[in-house]
């Protein structure tokens, strides 16, 4: 089935320091989806990627699919402390099921 | 409107007993999902629900794991001889079509 890795497990920074979580996959995706947990709180849509080589923006995160749709990325750029979570990629499958990645759990020094 | 509620929010219960997690979808959303959240983990797929059918069930660990949406909305997750190893949070989500699946805020369940 379809399994994703995601890199890093854990990521510190700065407020206004840079982020980049990576996914990958052994197998060509159809579409990729993120989603953001807050601490204590319960997944939240970000986007959904469908394209080879897609990328899209929403105010300071930028989102990749890449050109063989075995990979993603989401860079969020001067991080702020509401950017506090863990970032999840999840491939949908046919059967309509996400396939969670394990998380990239960013946090954030202010 | 009103997003997907579950509940009970947390349950406390004692190995052996049984169990059942409801889910209220957003009105209107044929698809509902169920979800099992570990700590430190991702969501684990449970069972697709499109309509009053399961579509997949695939993730359910075992037999003692059971769901039902009899009407084509609210669902019941229904877990019997509850185990410790069954701890954990147990997600809902909706959605319409093949898109942003919308997430209810969990059961916390603790099995002692």
């Amino acid at each position: 089935g379809q399994q994703v890795m995601q890199i890093p497990q854990y990521q510190h920074v700065q407020e206004g320091e840079d982020f980049t979580t990576y996914c990958n996959s052994s197998t060509t995706l159809s579409n990729i989806q993120w989603y953001k947990q807050r601490p204590g709180g319960h997944p939240v849509f970000l986007i959904q990627l469908v394209k080879s080589g897609e990328v899209k923006k929403q105010k300071r995160l930028t989102f990749q699919f890449g050109e063989a749709k075995k990979n993603s990325s989401l860079h969020i750029t001067a991080t702020q402390t509401t950017d506090v979570g863990t970032y999840f990629c999840a491939p949908l499958g046919g059967a309509q099921k996400l396939v969670f990645g394990q998380g990239t759990r960013l946090t954030i020094n202010p | 409107g009103a997003g997907v509620s579950q509940t009970p929010s947390n349950k406390v219960t004692e190995k052996g007993k049984y169990v059942e997690l409801r889910c209220d979808p957003i009105s209107g959303h044929t698809a509902l999902y169920w979800y099992r959240q570990s700590l430190g983990q991702g969501p684990e797929f449970l069972i697709y629900f499109q309509g009053t059918g399961a579509a997949d069930d695939s993730g359910l660990p075992n037999d003692r794991f059971f769901a039902v949406r009899p009407e084509g909305s609210v669902s019941t997750l229904k877990i019997q001889r509850t185990e410790r190893g069954d701890s954990a949070v147990y997600l809902c989500a909706s959605s319409l079509m093949r898109g942003e699946q919308f997430f209810g805020p969990g059961t916390r369940l603790t099995v002692l």
